[in-house]
């Protein structure tokens, strides 16, 4: 079943403005991370963040976590067109066997 | 760079024809994933492996088989292709239990169509 859940489904803003996701999953967790899909392609790693973390940043990437509420979000500062692509949510069951969720749609307008 | 490969990027099958995706990966991973992605069902877990010769099913191994006879090397055998699984496949790959997380790596994808 998949562990991540992404929120929401979709999201469009105009360059220059912030973008959040939020991502819920269901289980304990050693760490979750975040990847980025381009269309037709495949998932590149953005940024890992362990269980005994809060925040991480990473460029314009900000990620938070929240385990009491088994929750992250994923924060975009200053949106650029090229930010455009799918981003999802993912944890390990046991460390090995990586569940996605169903990602979020973010459309960055020039 | 850690490059997982898939050996094809389009594929269109019969029904009840016996489908093989082929992944390598060139960074001496323990681990290999096989996802399909579907329209609003995001990444499902196919099967993964740990191990040469190692498999286990994920959420929907159902109709799918696997291979891992080398390290590099994991293959995605649909035994009898139906149209429901038209679908876009994705091949991954990871270290094997690092205490700091096991990022994955992902090919480029295979699309395959079956008709």
């Amino acid at each position: 079943s998949q562990q991540g859940e992404e929120d929401p489904q979709a999201l469009s803003i105009q360059e220059g403005e912030n973008a959040t996701m939020n991502c819920s999953y269901k289980t304990s967790i050693n760490n979750l991370q975040w990847y980025r899909q381009n269309s037709g392609r495949g998932l590149v790693h953005l940024i890992l963040i362990r269980s005994n973390e809060r925040e991480k940043h990473s460029g314009r990437l900000r990620v938070t976590l929240d385990t009491s509420k088994k929750s992250s979000s994923l924060l975009i500062t200053a949106s650029r067109a090229a930010d455009t692509a799918s981003y999802f949510c993912a944890t390990a069951l046991n460390n090995n066997d990586m569940r996605f969720g169903a990602g979020t749609r973010l459309t960055v307008k020039p | 760079d850690v490059k997982v490969t898939q050996s094809s990027r389009y594929l269109v099958k019969r029904t009840g024809e016996k489908v093989f995706l082929e992944c390598v990966q060139d960074m001496d991973h323990e681990n290999m994933f096989w996802y399909r992605q579907d329209p609003g069902l995001g990444l499902r877990l196919i099967y993964f492996s740990y191990d040469v010769k190692m498999k286990e099913k994920g959420d929907i191994p159902e109709g799918y088989s696997v291979s891992r006879e080398k390290k590099e090397r994991f293959s995605l055998i649909l035994e009898s292709a139906s149209t429901n699984q038209t679908s876009m496949y994705l091949c991954a790959s990871s270290f094997r239990d690092r205490i700091s997380g096991n990022t994955i790596y992902f090919g480029e994808g295979s699309w395959l169509t079956v008709v």
